[in-house]
């Protein structure tokens, strides 16, 4: 079965410190990779998304997550943050079959000090 | 954009009860719908696969007479929980995918439900 593992479940930075949050899945097919973002109080949404092409995609607001097949990893980066970045960040997988089910890792929850 | 929206945004019921929420594709059309669980400080967990004019799919462990969907419209999909217990308290997300980009869910903003 799929699964996908998020290690960092707190992380506390300050401003205009770089974050990077750990993503790795299990799944040894072709996938669809995504990050989603949820602002306190907000719904969630789509940060960025891979599915093929270049591994190293750019999202809103400045982030970045970079895709290794041989690590099964698809770590999400962002090289200054601001404290408006307080949020919990969800990596997500599906299958890039016809089901488009996601699977969620545990979620990183991000607080940034001003 | 692409905007869905779930009523009601929170709903408190006694247990033995039934409760309806609603997901509204309100800018697409949505020939996919999916709802999800998600409990305190935990990921979201999918509980089903709602595709307009058929029967939902449910993953494993979901009861499906506990939870009935239907998706009798392409921008509207509702998740009843029969008969609530305290144990069926949570937050229910929906999320919708456009036609041709179904590999892209777009989320609702989710329903508090407390079963008293």
């Amino acid at each position: 079965a799929q699964s996908v593992s998020q290690h960092n479940h707190h992380v506390i930075l300050s401003e205009a410190a770089s974050l990077e949050l750990g993503c790795n899945y299990s799944y040894g097919g072709t996938v669809n990779l995504f990050w989603y973002v949820q602002y306190p109080g907000q719904h969630l949404q789509l940060l960025l998304k891979y599915f093929s092409g270049d591994p190293l995609v750019k999202g809103i607001k400045g982030f970045e997550a970079e895709f290794i097949k041989s690590k099964f990893s698809f770590n999400l980066r962002k090289p200054s943050v601001q404290w408006s970045d307080t949020a919990e960040y969800f990596c997500a997988v599906n299958a890039g079959d016809s089901s488009y089910k996601l699977i969620f890792g545990s979620g990183t929850r991000l607080l940034v000090r001003p | 954009g692409a905007v869905v929206s779930q009523h009601p945004s929170w709903v408190i019921c006694k247990s033995g009860t039934s409760v309806k929420i609603e997901c509204r594709s309100l800018d697409f059309q949505a020939t996919t719908m999916f709802w999800y669980r998600q409990f305190p400080k935990q990921s979201l967990m999918l509980m089903a696969t709602s595709n307009e004019g058929s029967k939902a799919t449910y993953e494993q462990g979901v009861e499906k007479d506990k939870f009935l969907i239907n998706h009798a419209s392409l921008t509207l999909s509702t998740l009843t929980v029969t008969s609530a217990h305290p144990e069926d308290s949570s937050f229910y997300i929906c999320s919708a995918s456009r036609p041709g980009t179904t590999d892209t869910q777009y989320f609702g903003p989710g329903t508090r439900l407390t079963v008293l």
